[in-house]
């Protein structure tokens, strides 16, 4: 059974409008919590990190956490054709090493111009 | 900002070589991991260290090993290539302090292609 599931897409938004990326896991005691954006050909980058629960804003991202239900979701405002790419949730699971991350396997989102 | 160096952006092998990937981090981060990730698969960790000397299988450690000698560098070691080791491999570093994980930040990867 996969730890951090993630809707695999596409997801296609037009310009300017909002794109909700969803990320569930399996493990109660995950403590952290963070989305990486990937592009084609890339490494993974660091756009958000998120440790309670509630939402947290950066810029035109917000992550939202809620815990009891075991998900974490990012919101992309005014989506941009450079928001095109592969978002990575990954989460800090409490069973074993808490220096480990797992990764779910990626929504591909395309914001169609 | 931290920097995670990868000693190469492609490489290409033949099949039984022995291939060194090198990764050097910049911010005195006590974790290094090494990944690889292909189409459909995912990321998939390969090994990690949380201090000079110490290592972790990840899960798929088979035909690698890596070596950690001094706290900013990790190199993983393909003892035998072969072409089922194709594949991008990403190097990656966190703070290890606390019981709360820390993100990992990652290098540019090594298209690494063996032939």
């Amino acid at each position: 059974q996969k730890e951090v599931e993630q809707n695999s897409g596409p997801l296609s938004v037009p310009e300017g409008a909002i794109a909700s990326l969803n990320c569930t896991y399996s493990d109660r005691g995950s403590q952290s919590f963070f989305w990486y954006r990937q592009y084609s050909g890339k490494s993974p980058e660091l756009i958000m990190s998120i440790y309670s629960n509630g939402d947290k804003e950066d810029g035109r991202f917000t992550a939202q956490l809620n815990k009891a239900s075991q998900y974490v979701s990012l919101l992309i405002r005014d989506s941009q054709p450079s928001d095109s790419a592969t978002y990575l949730c990954a989460v800090s699971l409490d069973s074993g090493s808490a220096r480990q991350l797992t990764f779910g396997s990626g929504t591909q989102l395309t914001v169609l111009p | 900002d931290v920097k995670v160096t990868q000693s190469s952006r492609y490489l290409v092998k033949r099949t039984g070589e022995k291939v060194f990937l090198e990764c050097v981090q910049d911010m005195d981060h006590e974790n290094m991991f090494w990944y690889r990730q292909d189409p459909g698969l995912g990321l998939r960790l390969i090994y990690f260290s949380y201090d000079v000397k110490m290592k972790e299988k990840g899960d798929i450690p088979e035909g690698y090993s890596v070596s950690r000698e001094k706290k900013e560098r990790f190199s993983l070691i393909l003892e035998s290539a072969s072409t089922n080791q194709t594949s991008m491999y990403l190097c990656a570093s966190s703070l290890g302090t606390g019981t709360v994980g820390k993100p990992q930040h990652f290098g540019d990867g090594t298209r690494l292609s063996i032939l």
